[in-house]
């Protein structure tokens, strides 16, 4: 059964700190990997979305890695800013196109000013 | 464009009452799924419908839970009788069939069992 686990599940950074948020799984069969944002009291934000044939997606100062044979993904942020502050939620298709996404528990980040 | 539209937004009632929730998902998905989210934890899969055939309803606790997808578009999911432990976020997603099915949510209806 394939398993999510998110470290650290809480990280307080300054602003303007480069940051790496990490998820690891069990299972390296996957299909694909997104990254979510979660906003308090709010759905959630697709942010990056990574084949398992890709090694990297970029979008801004977003930058996501994914390493099958590790088990692990990570999400780079960039010179990070107050409004990154948020839950970030990675989530992996097993099963082909036809899986469901399997979640971590998440990372709450928080960017002090 | 417009993104997945649930409501309510927020629902409180009393255990042992009925619950229903609705969901409008992007125009052109195909697929609509129905994820809990307890406090502190990813959401959890209950449903998920391929137009409007119900393909995986593993995890949808089907003695008090129901759904329907009418016309492969707009969907209800059910609560009843609702209990103490259903207290939780309720969140919408769709996506196209077809690679690379990249899932986007709605706000959710964040349910409170008194």
């Amino acid at each position: 059964k394939q398993e999510v686990t998110q470290i650290p599940a809480a990280l307080s950074v300054p602003e303007g700190e480069n940051l790496v948020l990490n998820c690891s799984f069990t299972d390296s069969a996957i299909y694909n990997l997104q990254w979510f944002r979660q906003d308090p009291g709010k759905g959630l934000t697709s942010l990056l979305l990574i084949q398992s044939s890709q090694r990297e997606q970029t979008s801004g100062r977003l930058n996501a890695s994914l390493d099958k044979s590790s088990g692990r993904s990570t999400l780079y942020i960039a010179a990070s800013q107050p409004g990154d502050s948020a839950t970030y939620l990675c989530a992996l298709r097993n099963g082909g196109s036809q899986g469901n996404l399997i979640f971590g528990k998440g990372t709450k980040l928080s960017v002090k000013p | 464009e417009a993104g997945v539209v649930q409501s309510p937004r927020y629902k409180i009632i009393e255990k042992k009452q009925p619950v229903a929730f609705w969901c409008n998902p992007i125009s052109g998905h195909n697929t609509l799924y129905w994820y809990r989210q307890n406090l502190g934890q990813g959401p959890e899969l209950l449903i998920r419908y391929e137009n409007e055939e119900a393909v995986d309803d593993s995890q949808l606790p089907k003695d008090r839970f129901s759904a329907e997808r009418l016309k492969g578009v707009d969907s209800t999911l059910k609560i009843q009788p609702a209990e103490l432990g259903d207290s939780a976020v309720y969140l919408c997603a769709s996506s196209f069939r077809d690679y690379p099915r990249e899932q986007y949510f709605g706000p959710g209806t964040r349910l409170t069992v008194t």
